[in-house]
Formats: C-alpha cells, structure tokens, sequence
C-alpha cells in the first residue's frame, strides 16, 4: 500500500458545485497534515494546515479522522480559478525521519 | 529574499554530465527540503536539512546524488553522471520552524537529460 493515495481524478465540476477530495495514508505517525495546490508546471503552494480534527477557511474544509487515516478536502462554491491539482502531505517525524510526504494529487477542473 | 530562489531555471545535460541546482531559501528558515517531481506525479521526498545537518537523506535515489548546506542557508543539490531517469523537476522547500509547519515552495528547476 502506498503512503499517501488520492484519486488522481480528474474531476470535472460546475462553476458554483461543491467538491471533495478524500486522502489516506498508511503512516499512523503522522502528526499533522497539509493540503497544497498546484497549478500546471507551476511549484505546489500552501493551502490550508490541519493539526487536530478539522480546519477551515473561507469556502475551504479540511477534516482529519485519524482512526481511518484519512483527510478529505471540501471546497464550496467553486470558481474557475480553483482549477488545479491538489495535494495531500502528512508531516512525520520519527527516528531518523522527518519527511512531508506527499499523494500524487487530484486533478480538479471548474467548468463554466 | 521574499521567497525561496531556485537556480537555473532550465538545465538541460548531456548523459553522464554532471549538474549542480542551487536554492536560496527565505532568510533565517531553519529548514530545507529537496524534492523530485517527474511529470504528472506528487513530489517525492529526496532529503532533509535542519540548519547545516542533514537530517534524513532516506530519499535520494542512487549515490550519484549529494546535497550540502554547508553554512545552513543556502543548499546545492549535485547530480553526478546523470542518466535520463534524472529528467524531472527539482522543487526546493524552506520553513521557519523544525517541527510540522507548511512548507514554502521554490519555483523548481526544470532537468532535462538528454
């Protein structure tokens, strides 16, 4: 099983749809959890930072369940400008090991 | 600077060259990551640096790889004799902080093996 899997997608949404990606991974180590996004041949930029059940940030929610080791992404009300691929990281650090480890992504595009 | 500096942009080598990629990371952050990036998968992890030590290496794929940070600023990853497998985009990140903390990206520089 690898560390980090996503749906590579892609999922193709309306303009103003609500979408949701789930992650999971395999290390229960992990002890906090990133969602970037990268735009095509663009670096992955920050999105939203997830330490404890959940977090949120504008139309952006990020959810933590640790007992099934997954993280899910939900964005409402999408835009054009959401299109991209997003990235699910958990961080861990363990003996000789400090790694953000990062699942292949998931492909989204907001159509008009 | 204001973010993190990845140099040169584009490489292109001859099989067997040898290549150097430098990343400046933003001013005073503690820690440095490199990553590889082939096209349309994830970054996969190639080494880590907390200030000038470097704490897990777990990830570079063949002894033809070396990286160094030797004054805990700015880092070189050094490709020996590489190969076409080598081909791939090389990420750097940089954080303030040495426990979990989002991580700033550089733009990469893009390697092409031919």
């Amino acid at each position: 099983r690898k560390e980090v899997e996503q749906d590579p997608g892609p999922f193709n949404v309306p303009e103003g749809a609500t979408v949701a990606f789930n992650c999971t991974y395999s290390n229960s180590a992990s002890q906090s959890f990133f969602w970037y996004r990268q735009d095509c041949r663009k670096e992955p930029k920050l999105l939203m930072s997830v330490y404890s059940s959940g977090n949120e940030d504008g139309r952006f929610t990020a959810q933590l369940n640790r007992a099934s080791q997954y993280i899910s992404l939900l964005i409402r009300d999408s835009k054009l400008s959401d299109s991209a691929t997003y990235l699910c990281a958990p961080w861990v650090v363990g003996a000789g090991s400090y790694q953000l480890t990062f699942g292949k992504g998931t492909k989204l595009s907001v159509i008009p | 600077g204001a973010g993190v500096s990845q140099s040169p942009r584009y490489k292109v080598a001859k099989r067997g060259q040898d290549v150097a990629l430098r990343c400046d990371p933003i001013s005073g952050h503690v820690s440095l990551f490199w990553y590889q990036q082939a096209l349309g998968q994830g970054p996969e992890f190639l080494t880590y640096f907390q200030n000038e030590a470097q704490l897990d290496k777990s990830g570079l794929p063949s002894d033809r790889f070396f990286a160094e940070r030797p004054e805990g600023s700015v880092s070189t990853l050094k490709i020996q004799r590489t190969q076409q497998e080598d081909s791939a985009v090389y990420l750097c990140a940089s954080s303030p902080r040495t426990e979990n903390y989002g991580y700033t990206f550089g733009s990469g520089t893009r390697l092409t093996v031919v």
